[in-house]
């Protein structure tokens, strides 16, 4: 089992530029979650999809929109990159509900010049 | 406002001896606490949680201890070893609003000299 997957590992964007983080997870959990890490803020929830088909803000959202593409995927999207969005990302997804024990993806490293 | 505070960035500890981490929340709702690991470039990893029916769970060298009356909880590592080097975050789930989920402390890093 890959657990959580995230691609990509890096990136560097430009001010305005989009992309999309892309999260996989193999371990049939219902719920997937979207968290940014700051230095010195720890981990602060953006997005989270409680079961498939569902997804709510978190702490962070503004500037970030989510898709719960099937069970298993969970994609982040950046529509207009800002320099307040470099950051590290992380993927994680848990049994059910919204509490208890997560599973952590390694994270996506983003640059915004 | 902090809901669960890491106030010590960082803990040093000589190999053998016994690491303390600690964490404090504010809100008295709050009824299960977990502690995840983290290692450079990788995402954080589950350590060991509690129950606010507990005051103390033991996984081999790891115990947290909870004191609910003065909402503060602590790892403790015994004994210490290299491999322990990491950032420790405390994290609590918040049931009700929006938020849902997880809130975690800032993190403390942990660094154990041989």
């Amino acid at each position: 089992n890959a657990g959580v997957t995230q691609t990509p590992k890096f990136q560097v964007l430009k001010t305005g530029q989009s992309m999309t983080l892309q999260c996989a997870q193999d371990m049939n959990h219902n719920s997937m979650y979207w968290y940014r890490q700051d230095p010195g803020m720890g981990l602060r929830l953006i997005y989270y999809s409680a079961s498939e088909g569902t997804t709510d803000k978190g702490e962070v959202p503004n500037g970030y929109n989510v898709s719960r593409l099937n069970k298993r995927e969970f994609s982040l999207r950046l529509e207009s990159a800002a320099p307040s969005q470099t950051s590290v990302y992380f993927c994680a997804s848990s049994e059910g509900g919204l509490a208890g024990e997560q599973f952590f993806g390694p994270g996506t490293r983003l640059t915004v010049l | 406002d902090q809901q669960v505070k890491q106030n010590s960035p960082s803990l040093s500890v000589q190999e053998g001896r016994i690491s303390i981490l600690n964490c404090d929340y504010t809100n008295s709702m709050f009824d299960y606490f977990l502690w995840y690991k983290k290692y450079p470039a990788e995402g954080p990893t589950f350590l060991i949680s509690i129950s606010s029916i507990k005051d103390k769970n033991e996984d081999g060298r790891f115990t947290v201890f909870l004191n609910k009356s003065a909402k503060h909880l602590s790892l403790h590592i015994v004994p210490s070893q290299p491999g322990d080097s990491a950032v420790y975050f405390c994290a609590a789930p918040n049931y009700g609003g929006s938020q849902g989920n997880l809130i975690f402390g800032k993190g403390t890093k942990l660094s154990v000299k041989p």
